[in-house]
């Protein structure tokens, strides 16, 4: 069970956009529509930013959206604002009741 | 509001067994539908699934860690166990425990994490 591929690492200026992919296989997240995403700041616990593709738990910005297609699953965060910086992992659902996340992204806003 | 609050002994010796519990406020361990999960992080590192519970006591764990992993529950506790035996230096790392009430993936409330270090 291999993690997801994530890039290591991704930026942008503030008021952009800035997308993160997600790469599994078709027995993940090319076979469930159970992909979650975290915010991680440092020294912090993981915050669930999307839920189930492209849900947004409540109290979460509409500058998060979530995506997939295949199996690759994407967050795009718009309006970039530097409280963004963090780190955003990737989750799936793996079958037989198992869950993989991702290696991690890290995000810096410029 | 629900809160989940880590406890563990800090240090663990080579091959003894990491043991760490999850107390659950705010609401009970037993509420119908939710999972409740461990996971972990090496320090510097990402974060890796160990296991989830269902309330209903089923378990499911990682499959990579499944011979050395125990989940439990203790209702009257209102707590979540977390056991990982023969231990190694890669087992290091913060330990978070998590609930999701939707999906086992979707963990929307976690504790603050609490840090084990394998050491001799």
């Amino acid at each position: 069970q291999s993690a997801l591929t994530q890039p290591a690492s991704v930026s942008g200026s503030p008021g952009q956009s800035i997308t993160i992919s997600c790469t599994g296989t078709s027995s993940d997240v090319g076979s469930y529509s159970l992909v979650s995403w975290y915010q991680q700041h440092p020294g912090k616990a993981p915050q669930l930013m999307i839920y189930e593709v492209s849900q947004r738990p409540s109290g979460v910005s509409n500058r998060f959206s979530g995506s997939k297609s295949g199996n690759t699953a994407s967050l795009t965060i718009s309006g970039l604002q530097a409280e963004d910086e963090a780190d955003y992992y990737c989750c799936s659902y793996a079958g037989f009741s198992s869950v993989m996340f991702g290696g991690g992204t890290e995000l810096t806003v410029l | 509001q629900l809160q989940l609050k880590e406890s563990g002994p800090g240090l663990v010796k080579p091959s003894e067994t990491l043991s760490v519990t999850c107390s659950v406020s705010g609401g009970s361990i037993s509420t119908r539908g939710y999972y409740w999960g461990w996971i972990r992080q090496p320090p510097g590192k990402g974060l890796e699934w160990i296991g989830s519970l269902y309330y209903s006591g089923s378990t499911y764990y990682n499959p990579s860690l499944k011979s050395r992993v125990t989940i439990s529950v203790d209702t009257s506790k209102n707590q979540l166990s977390l056991k990982l035996s023969a231990v190694t230096a890669a087992d290091t790392g913060i330990y978070y425990c998590a609930r999701s009430q939707s999906s086992q993936d979707a963990f929307e409330i976690w504790g603050q994490g609490t840090m084990v270090t394998v050491f001799s």
